[in-house]
């Protein structure tokens, strides 16, 4: 099946500072791709739609100027959580599809902590 | 609205015993399910999916699961579940074409010997 990376898959930061999370789709190019949050012991939350070369399409509920996504290319998303709080801890999921079936290959996960 | 409901939150079964996970979607038209399994700290693992065709889907490590339109249900079954499968499972359904999935609030299966 198709790839994506995420990047980095672990880091902790201290609150006020921003930190910006890569999702890659390595063998196939994503025009599309979404973020989610998951905290602990819950499922996971769409947070954002990503479509490369437009701006993302937020979920009711998430601040879009909270947490920026850029899509800059078919095969890279970011994800920047600025001026991250404690709050802010969580586990962010990228995932893409390859525009066919409409099954989603999801990233390795990126394991947020502000202290 | 699309959504997904897994009734229920917290299994346990003996090891080598059958396994049923219940899932109930809401969506009008024919829906893509697929069931994804997430070990502790881990990312998602799609066990199987479901688009059209044949109701009963194979999946990786011995899952199945079946589609009923008639109960809006896509269940996910193992007949001998080892102490490996113990995880979090969650079902999910696609929004629409080409668009994110929504997710059930998953399920928690302990394996107990």
């Amino acid at each position: 099946g198709a790839v994506v990376s995420q990047h980095p898959s672990w880091v902790i930061c201290k609150s006020g500072t921003s930190v910006k999370i890569e999702c890659r789709s390595l063998d196939f190019q994503a025009t599309t791709m979404f973020w989610y949050r998951q905290f602990p012991k819950q499922s996971l939350m769409l947070m954002a739609t990503s479509n490369e070369g437009s701006k993302a399409t937020y979920e009711q509920g998430v601040e879009k100027d909270k947490f920026l996504i850029n899509h800059a290319s078919l095969t890279l998303s970011t994800l920047t959580v600025t001026s991250a709080h404690p709050e802010d801890s969580s586990f962010y999921i990228c995932s893409a599809n390859t525009g066919g079936s409409g099954e989603l290959f999801f990233g390795e996960g990126s394991r947020l902590t502000v202290l | 609205a699309q959504s997904v409901t897994q009734p229920d939150i917290h299994i346990t079964v003996s090891e080598g015993a059958s396994l049923e996970l219940r899932c109930n979607y809401s969506y009008g038209a024919t829906p893509y399910l697929f069931w994804y399994v997430q070990s502790p700290g881990q990312g998602l693992q799609l066990l199987l999916k479901y688009f059209s065709g044949d109701t009963l889907v194979q999946g990786i490590k011995g899952f199945e699961a079946e589609f009923k339109r008639s109960q809006s249900s896509f269940n996910l079954r193992k007949p001998s579940v080892h102490w490996s499968d113990a995880a979090e499972y969650f079902c999910a359904v696609v929004r629409g074409a080409g668009t994110a999935l929504i997710f059930g609030k998953g399920t928690t299966l302990s394996v107990s010997s």
